[in-house]
């Protein structure tokens, strides 16, 4: 149980273009999901707390109008990066919590820009 | 604690040694730690956690060790296998009520034969 899934595993897009990635909760339900960017060889830090319903919590430093969050069920949250520029390239990760309080992550969606 | 810098730090232990990686948090208010696993290219697996009311709790071949006083989290691997080798990373939830996972900078974990 607890499965996340991200949509796409992996995209290049030119610079100027939006993409949209997908976080699914397929085997429950998530009040919560979280995204988190993950640069090579480097930790995981939290973007922004995605909660069904309403607006999403963005972490300091992240450009909420770049970085768009929708969280429109209880089992999906999309992630849209607007306007990417190659310093957008990165590891996205998502994560879905259960109503255990636990985190469950998604495989992880790499975006590449050129 | 935040993560910092561009090089992983590395451990290299033989097939079927005991391995210990270790962690420093930077929040004395965290209540909630864990560990996960992450093969390259994918997301984060749970692998143990531990609640601060606790010092020690023991899985499948993984034992967690948490120093509230030096703010020191420890993963006990035992009889560690080639499917082991990958990065660790520990998290502290800073945030009380709604979680908020703060990773370490992790550690690359080889297991040679």
């Amino acid at each position: 149980g607890a499965v996340v899934s991200q949509h796409p595993s992996w995209v290049i897009c030119k610079s100027g273009t939006s993409v949209k990635i997908e976080c699914r909760s397929l085997d429950f339900q998530a009040t919560t999901m979280f995204w988190y960017r993950q640069f090579p060889k480097q930790s995981l830090m939290l973007m922004a707390t995605s909660n069904e319903g309403s607006k999403a919590t963005y972490e300091q430093g992240v450009e909420k109008d770049k970085f768009l969050i929708n969280h429109a069920s209880l089992t999906l949250s999309t992630l849209t990066v607007t306007s990417a520029h190659p310093e957008d390239s990165s590891f996205y990760i998502c994560s879905a919590e259960t109503s255990g309080n636990e985190q469950y992550f998604g495989p992880g969606t790499r975006l590449t820009v050129t | 604690g935040e993560s910092v810098g561009l090089h992983l730090p590395t451990l290299s232990v033989q097939e079927g040694d005991n391995s210990i990686i270790n962690c420093a948090y930077s929040n004395s208010a965290s209540d909630y730690f864990i560990w996960y696993k992450q093969e390259s290219g994918k997301g984060p697996q749970f692998i143990i956690d531990i609640r601060s009311n606790m010092d020690k709790r023991q899985g499948q071949r993984v034992t967690v060790l948490l120093n509230k006083t030096v703010k020191h989290l420890s993963l006990q691997i035992a009889a560690t296998q080639p499917g082991d080798s990958a990065v660790y990373f520990c998290a502290e939830n800073i945030r009380q009520g709604a979680q908020k996972l703060v990773f370490g900078q992790g550690t690359r974990l080889t297991i040679n034969p």
